[in-house]
């Protein structure tokens, strides 16, 4: 079994609807990170938490929310979905202990297209 | 912004040729990592490399790190086909260890 997964794979939605990717993971680690991916602009950072009671934005954390449920899992919201937010959407784990800077584990991705 | 830039956007070789990808990164870092990415798959950790290494090897992965430059280099030897992915570096910043940047990534086409 795969030690971090997305749900769903896959989604199209419409303009204004309120979307909710999950992630979970079996690493046992602390820390959990949401990312989008677009063509030609390699990963963005949106959100990222090092324990459930801590939760920082990243790089592009505007019309995106999180709720850390669990140390196993990681949420990521999109309020009022817009076409802007078409992406690839990845979340990754870290070891606990250490910051952002070490190795990452990604799960397998969710395709979003929003119309 | 990103902070690593990948060159060349794109490399296509034969089974059996060495590929080099480079990466350079405005800011200071404490470490700069390599990914590969299998299309539309997750990316997975290749080597890690911190700012006080200058080369770093695992398998057929090469990994260099010129800090004066502000550029680091991946060549993988005699690719195989399964070797074809996208190939991202990640820069940490020297001054906030929770900022990690990735590249835009090179496509890499190893044909048979």
């Amino acid at each position: 079994d795969a030690d971090v997964t997305q749900t769903p794979r896959n989604r199209i939605t419409k303009t204004g609807k309120r979307i909710m990717l999950e992630c979970s993971q079996t690493k046992g680690h602390d820390r959990m990170y949401w990312y989008r991916q677009d063509p030609g602009l390699g990963l963005r950072l949106i959100y990222y938490s090092f324990d459930v009671k801590d939760i920082n934005k990243g790089e592009i954390s505007d019309g995106y929310s999180v709720s850390r449920q669990a140390q196993a899992k990681f949420s990521l919201s999109l309020e009022s979905a817009i076409p802007n937010q078409t992406a690839l959407y990845f979340c990754a784990t870290s070891d606990p202990g250490r910051g952002i800077g070490f190795e990452q584990f990604f799960g397998p991705g969710t395709r979003l297209t929003v119309l | 912004s990103q902070q690593g830039e990948e060159d060349p956007q794109a490399l296509s070789i034969q089974e059996g040729e060495n590929a080099t990808m480079n990466c350079s990164y405005k800011t200071s870092i404490n470490n700069l990592q390599w990914y590969r990415q299998n299309s539309g798959r997750g990316l997975v950790h290749l080597i890690l490399i911190r700012s006080n290494e200058r080369e770093k090897h695992s398998g057929r992965l090469r990994v260099t790190l010129d800090t004066s430059k502000k550029s680091s280099s991946l060549l993988i030897t005699a690719s195989r086909a399964a070797d074809t992915a996208s190939y991202f570096c990640a820069t940490t910043s020297l001054y906030n260890n929770n900022d990690m940047r990735f590249g835009a990534g090179t496509r890499l086409t190893v044909k048979p």
